[in-house]
């Protein structure tokens, strides 16, 4: 699986939003981006995926580069309970050699 | 009703002894999996199970022996209880095999003394 780098926390006002940035600069072509969050003491949950283009759910939106090499979630207005921790993961999505690999993700404080 | 749930949530036990988690998924999905978190957060994989057949298995001591007697169902055996067993343990499915969207569960904080 392709390695990612993510910065390791970020601070973010409450109603602001917050922009999270990972790179993936070795990426293959079948393999798409993952973001996951893990708030203290649960299971991690699923928040978006994508492969080139950018996507938008109820929880976030993904924008990825056209090179792909990079993409940013962006969770438009951030509050208390978007505190977490949060992975970018890059991977196949189906296959038996696809799995994911958590790293070490970013730290997201959301504060008053 | 809870997505996927495992039993315990903690299990504290001395070293040497054996035990199982339980993990159930009422989502319908046909895989399901084993993550293990260490003391410094990170989030490794174990095992994953298609349709009751064992389709990912890490580098994990053979102490460890999943059982899928359903696709409902994973559990999680381990013998001879190590200190560096000492993790929380995830239960996850998914839909297909596809990392899509995968539940996990609450996890089960296991230390061993």
């Amino acid at each position: 699986d392709a390695k990612t780098t993510q910065p390791p926390s970020m601070d973010c006002a409450e109603g602001r939003a917050a922009n999270l940035p990972c790179n993936h600069s070795t990426i293959s072509g079948n393999e798409y981006v993952y973001w996951y969050r893990q708030i203290h003491s649960q299971g991690p949950q699923y928040i978006i995926h994508g492969l080139k283009n950018n996507e938008t759910n109820e929880m976030a939106s993904l924008i990825i580069t056209e090179d792909r090499k990079s993409s940013t979630l962006i969770l438009p207005h951030a509050t208390l309970r978007d505190t977490a921790v949060y992975y970018c993961i890059v991977s196949p999505l189906r296959g038996t050699a696809s799995k994911l690999t958590f790293g070490t993700g970013t730290r997201l404080q959301v504060t008053l | 009703d809870t997505a996927v749930s495992q039993t315990p949530k903690y299990l504290v036990t001395q070293m040497g002894n054996d035990k199982s988690i339980k993990c159930e998924q009422n989502l319908g999905h046909d895989t399901m999996y084993w993550y293990k978190q260490d003391s410094k957060k990170f989030l490794k994989i174990m095992f994953s199970y298609n349709n009751k057949e064992l389709i990912i298995n890490e580098t994990v001591p053979n102490r460890f022996s999943p059982k899928s007697p359903d696709k409902a169902h994973l559990n999680l055996h381990i013998n001879s209880l190590e200190l560096g067993d000492s993790a929380v343990y995830f239960c996850a499915s998914s839909r297909g095999g596809s990392n899509e969207k995968l539940f996990f569960g609450s996890g089960t904080q296991l230390s061993v003394l």
